[in-house]
């Protein structure tokens, strides 16, 4: 079993649906949690980071994380043709260092 | 405050050559990270720099090998190239402090290996 599991879609919705990416994992001191965007040749751009479990929000994207299950999500609100991009899930915690561990990625399509 | 940094961007090498790719971070940040992402393996850690020392390591071969100098600029270096080192190698930086800092990547090099 990989660490983070990550659906790799792609997923295609029409604009201005809500979007749902999910991470499960299995090291329970993973206490950091982060959400990237990636556009296709560039690096991946820091979305959101969240401590622990609760949810934040952030304009259009909340992020939430229940460490009970070890469930970890992004939502999507009002998505855009923009939003089209892979994102990355990303955790970190309970090893010194800077030690993230990445899930593979699932790629978005927002059809205009 | 300017990004991360890589260069350069594009590399062509062949098999049984050695490379060396520079990342410089963003100013203040002592953390540098390097990734390989590809598509089937998504993104590995390769290791991790704060202060001049490795202080983490992933599941590398040691043909590949990093550095980081007093600036907290960083360089990787591979040896003997073998076409499945083709990928995009990131570099990442952080403050590096504490474990609950978070990354900013670079644009990253794009290695092609004939």
């Amino acid at each position: 079993q990989k660490e983070v599991e990550q659906d790799p879609g792609p997923l295609s919705v029409p604009e201005g649906a809500i979007v749902s990416l999910n991470c499960t994992y299995s090291n329970s001191a993973f206490q950091y949690f982060m959400w990237y965007r990636q556009y296709s040749r560039k690096g991946p751009e820091l979305l959101m980071y969240t401590y622990s479990s609760g949810n934040k929000e952030d304009g259009r994207f909340t992020a939430q994380v229940d460490k009970s299950s070890k469930y970890i999500s992004l939502f999507i609100r009002d998505s855009q043709p923009s939003d089209s991009a892979t994102y990355l899930c990303a955790m970190s915690g309970g090893s010194y260092g800077q030690n993230f561990v990445f899930g593979p990625g699932t790629r978005l399509s927002v059809l205009p | 405050k300017a990004g991360v940094t890589q260069t350069p961007r594009y590399l062509i090498k062949t098999r049984g050559q050695q490379v060396t790719l520079s990342c410089s971070p963003i100013s203040g940040h002592r953390s540098v990270s390097w990734y390989q992402q590809t598509p089937g393996q998504g993104l590995q850690f390769l290791f991790e720099y704060f202060s001049e020392t490795q202080r983490n390591k992933g599941n590398f071969p040691g043909r590949f090998s990093g550095r980081q100098f007093s600036n907290s600029r960083s360089e990787m270096n591979v040896s003997t190239l073998e076409l499945g080192d083709s990928a995009l190698y990131l570099c990442a930086s952080s403050p590096g402090a504490t474990e609950s800092e978070t990354q900013y990547f670079g644009p990253g090099t794009r290695l092609l290996v004939l």
